[in-house]
């Protein structure tokens, strides 16, 4: 299977503790993005790279959140002191980034459910 | 910033009907529509896209209309399968590529 991979499908921690998440991309992808989606809503965007940059972040992106992307191939988002209000499923998907068009289709992971206790 | 807004909330339709949803976006320089079907414990699948300079793609049972005068857009589906119970959502996306806003979704139950 070569789409977007995305480690642990499932995460409970008790609050005020660290978590970390892992996205592998479909392999030629160059853009990673992260997203969080939280029942009844669509995805929201929180930051995305290009390659091993990071080139934007929501707003919904406090400072306890972080993402990176060493080697632009996977990427980890961590959520540190987490908070009640963190619970939700965090998305990641990745897309080829090609000159002419640039919007390309992005494909996701299934996601990772987080639930903070 | 964009703000995409999708109706219905849910739908309910009889094996073989057709289903329509439908999305407006406000920003003027979106020129990219995504549509998403998403199962349950999966994420989100891209089922079809349009750009700003189609005003309607087919494939197969799924078609998807563009006006970007009235700067909407909606999904068609046809012939409606039980398998085609999901949620859908729409998406939004300007030229940037990564500002892509998603509506609320749509709960489709196709009834046997």
């Amino acid at each position: 299977d070569t789409g977007v991979s995305q480690d642990p499908r499932h995460k409970i921690t008790k609050r005020g503790q660290n978590v970390t998440f892992r996205c592998d991309p479909i392999s030629e992808h160059n853009r990673l993005y992260w997203y969080r989606q939280t029942l009844g809503q669509g995805p929201e965007f929180l930051t995305y790279f290009q390659n091993e940059a990071q080139l934007e972040k929501s707003r919904l992106l406090s400072d306890r959140f972080s993402a990176e992307r060493p080697k632009g191939s996977f990427s980890t988002l961590e959520i540190q002191r987490t908070e009640q209000g963190d619970s939700a499923m965090y998305l990641c998907a990745s897309s080829l980034s090609r000159g002419g068009w640039s919007n390309q289709p992005q494909h996701f992971g299934d996601g990772t459910r987080l639930s903070i206790l | 910033g964009e703000n995409v807004e999708q109706h219905p909330s849910t739908l309910s339709v009889q094996e073989g009907d057709s289903a329509v949803i439908k999305c407006t976006y406000s920003d003027s320089a979106s020129n990219y529509f995504p549509w998403y079907k998403q199962e349950l414990g999966k994420g989100p699948q891209l089922i079809i896209d349009i750009r700003s300079n189609v005003g309607e793609k087919k494939d197969q049972r799924i078609a998807v209309t563009l006006n970007k005068t009235a700067k909407h857009f909606s999904l068609h589906i046809t012939e409606t399968q039980p398998e085609d119970s999901a949620v859908y959502f729409c998406a939004a996306e300007g030229i940037r590529n990564n500002d892509m806003r998603f509506g609320a979704g749509t709960r489709l139950t196709v009834k046997p």
